[in-house]
């Protein structure tokens, strides 16, 4: 599985739209972008995947650029319960059974 | 459907003592993993299972073990607790085919004195 990078944190004001950026620069065609968020203490909850096509679903956008060296997940209208670690993971579909994650960025949501 | 179900929450244990965490789920989930979880840091890999008799290495194997008997059940087992194992794990797991996500336990926060 290619490995990803992400800004260790960022910050967003409460409202607004919170972009967190994932690189994935070796990632191969058959391989999709997920991601998952850890609010504090909890166990991580999975948000969004795509392969290559924009995606949205009740909590989240993910856009893929056309390379797909890249992805930025989307939280449209954050809120202060966003505030949580979001782990950017790049895995092949039934591929590698390991699922292993990197440092993830650490979203604050201010008021 | 209950999920991924961890127990005990909490444990504190004395060096060298012995323990068992316990997960299971109910989604018939082919595979299931081990996390652990230090303070500030990533989720790192213990052990995984594949399904019902097979087990595989992590990132940190070292110091734990693990059985999978049935396709509900992925217990693990700390032999000789250190205090270098005092951390959050987390239990997971995942259906086998497709594109699909991983379902997390809530944790279990291990302390050794």
């Amino acid at each position: 599985d290619a490995k990803t990078t992400q800004p260790t944190s960022m910050d967003c004001a409460e409202g607004r739209a919170a972009n967190l950026p994932c690189n994935h620069s070796t990632i191969s065609g058959n391989e999709y972008v997920y991601w998952y968020r850890q609010i504090h203490s909890q166990g991580p909850q999975y948000i969004i995947h795509g392969l290559k096509n924009n995606e949205t679903n009740e909590m989240a956008s993910l856009i893929i650029t056309e390379d797909r060296k890249s992805s930025t997940l989307i939280l449209p209208h954050a809120t202060l319960r966003d505030t949580a670690v979001y782990y950017c993971i790049v895995r092949t579909q039934g591929g590698s059974e390991k699922l292993v994650f990197g440092k993830g960025t650490k979203l604050t949501v201010n008021p | 459907n209950a999920g991924v179900t961890q127990t005990p929450k909490f444990r504190i244990l004395k060096i060298g003592q012995s323990m068992t965490l316990q997960c299971t789920q109910d989604m018939n989930h082919n595979y299931m993993y081990w996390y652990r979880q230090d303070p500030g840091m990533g989720l790192k890999l213990i052990y995984y299972s594949v399904g019902a008799g097979i087990t595989d290495k992590g990132e940190v194997p070292n110091g734990y073990n693990v059985s999978r008997s049935t396709t509900e059940d992925f217990p693990l087992r700390l032999e000789l607790a250190a205090p270098s194992q005092t951390s959050v794990y987390f239990c997971a797991s995942k259906r086998r085919n497709g594109d699909t996500e991983a379902f997390f336990g809530q944790g279990t926060r291990l302390t050794v004195v």
